[in-house]
């Protein structure tokens, strides 16, 4: 079965840092990948997504990540992050195979941003 | 009220007690679904109504009932549950489930918090 492995589960910077948060699939298909946000208190929502094209792709409040196919990953990254940053961040993945839609999320990265 | 909207966001219950979790969304979407968050695990899914048809059930045991009686709403039927059920009970909705290459983007509500005594 499909998994996504997410290798840091608490992350702890101050602000201004820059931030990279990992992320592996284990799938040899053809794959959508995602990344969501929690901030405290509020719904998951989407932060970016990658589904064909550009390997760069990005999101909202100048995160962006790269899908590396070769290397199974598809990291997070934002040069300088702001205390407003703080949030539970999970990494997700759609296997194109028959009925779409179905999401395969990790354990989460926790960020706390240090002012 | 926009959006994907759960009731309530906090539950107690022992595990004797029948109760449901609510969900409802303002979009238009018409798929539904219902996850579990853990702490410390992934977020698993449970169930996928995709125009008020059952199309995913994964191994859920059977004391999680679910019922979506129209593309609006998404009900979880609780009944006889465990501690270790005690989880966010997230619901999410989208478009009607495309073919095999294709995705539409989930939206989710904020979750029940739900405590099994």
């Amino acid at each position: 079965a499909q998994s996504v492995s997410q290798h840091n589960h608490h992350v702890i910077l101050s602000e201004a840092a820059s931030l990279e948060l990992g992320c592996n699939y284990s799938y040899g298909g053809t794959v959508n990948l995602f990344w969501y946000v929690q901030y405290p208190g509020q719904h998951l929502q989407l932060l970016l997504k990658y589904f064909s094209g550009d390997p760069l792709v990005k999101g909202i409040k100048g995160f962006e990540a790269e899908f590396i196919k070769s290397k199974f990953s598809f990291n997070l990254r934002k040069p300088s992050v702001q205390w407003s940053d703080t949030a539970e961040y999970f990494c997700a993945v759609n296997i194109l195979t028959g009925g779409g839609n179905k999401l395969t999320f990790g354990t989460g990265t926790q960020l706390k941003v240090e002012l | 009220e926009t959006g994907v909207t759960q009731t309530p966001r906090h539950l107690v219950m022992g595990m004797t007690n029948k109760k449901s979790l609510k969900c409802e969304q303002h979009l238009g979407h018409n798929a539904m679904y219902w996850y579990k968050q853990s702490a410390k695990k992934p977020l698993e899914l449970m169930f996928v109504y995709s125009l008020e048809e059952r199309v995913e059930n994964n191994s859920v045991p059977s004391r999680f009932s679910p019922e979506c009686p129209n593309s609006s709403h998404l009900f979880l039927h609780l009944h006889t549950l465990q501690p270790e059920d005690s989880a966010l009970y997230l619901c999410a909705s989208s478009q009607a489930l495309a073919g095999a290459g294709s995705y539409n983007e989930q939206f989710f509500g904020p979750g029940t918090r739900l405590t099994v005594l």
